[in-house]
């Protein structure tokens, strides 16, 4: 099945600090989204991507959908402590519902 | 909008006993999604309904697991009997029109 390929597994910044994250795949996706998870609580989705090489933003948070398609960044500026969590990617295919999830990236963020 | 409801939140049981969790998906929502999440396995779908109707349970585990959606406001995934290793916590998912689910809050099953 498809697989995503999370990076990096987890991050230790200062608050201030950008941060960088991706993903990449061996298939193609026509949509990408960026989810956040905090203790205890469900996945909330960020940012969704839909086509190629489209770039958004929303606040401090930037992602780009790859060129290829294959791959998905998130950018997140001057990072603050409530920016910690788990971020998760997500691509999904086509007319398929499913959304196949990386391992996810531990952000911590030290005040 | 309340979101999607998950109850319980929290769960523990013993080995061997029944364990239903329940899930009230987003009102006009039309697509919902039972999801596991364990440390080793991240998050893996385990069934996908489309207006109520089963459309994809591939992802479940054994016939130890069963769901039902009998309405548009209501699903439930069923454990029986449980086994230490069906710990993790379970999301319910549901989405409408648009790309994306919205996640509940989830149910930390502990079977002991």
């Amino acid at each position: 099945g498809q697989q995503l390929n999370q990076s990096p597994q987890s991050m230790f910044i200062q608050e201030g600090e950008d941060v960088s994250m991706n993903c990449t795949s061996s298939s193609i996706f026509n949509t990408w989204l960026w989810y956040k998870q905090e203790p205890g609580e469900g996945p909330v989705l960020l940012i969704a991507l839909y086509k190629a090489g489209e770039l958004t933003s929303n606040g401090r948070l930037t992602a780009q959908f790859g060129i290829t398609r294959k791959d998905s960044f998130l950018n997140i500026s001057a990072s603050i402590p409530s920016d910690v969590g788990i971020y998760f990617c997500a691509g999904q295919g086509g007319s398929n519902y499913k959304l196949t999830f990386g391992k996810g990236t531990l952000l911590t963020v030290n005040p | 909008d309340a979101g999607v409801i998950q109850s319980p939140r929290h769960e523990v049981t013993e080995m061997g006993q029944e364990v239903t969790l329940r899930c009230k998906p987003i009102s006009g929502h039309n697509s919902l999604f039972w999801y596991r999440q364990t440390m080793m396995r991240g998050l893996e779908l385990l069934i996908y309904f489309n207006n109520n109707v089963p459309i994809d349970d591939s992802g479940m585990p054994e016939d130890r697991f069963s769901a039902k959606m009998p309405n548009a406001s209501f699903s439930t995934l069923k454990i029986q009997p449980s086994e230490p290793r069906d710990s993790a916590v379970y999301f319910c998912a549901s989405s409408g029109q648009g790309y994306g689910y919205t996640f509940g809050s989830g149910t930390r099953l502990t079977v002991v």
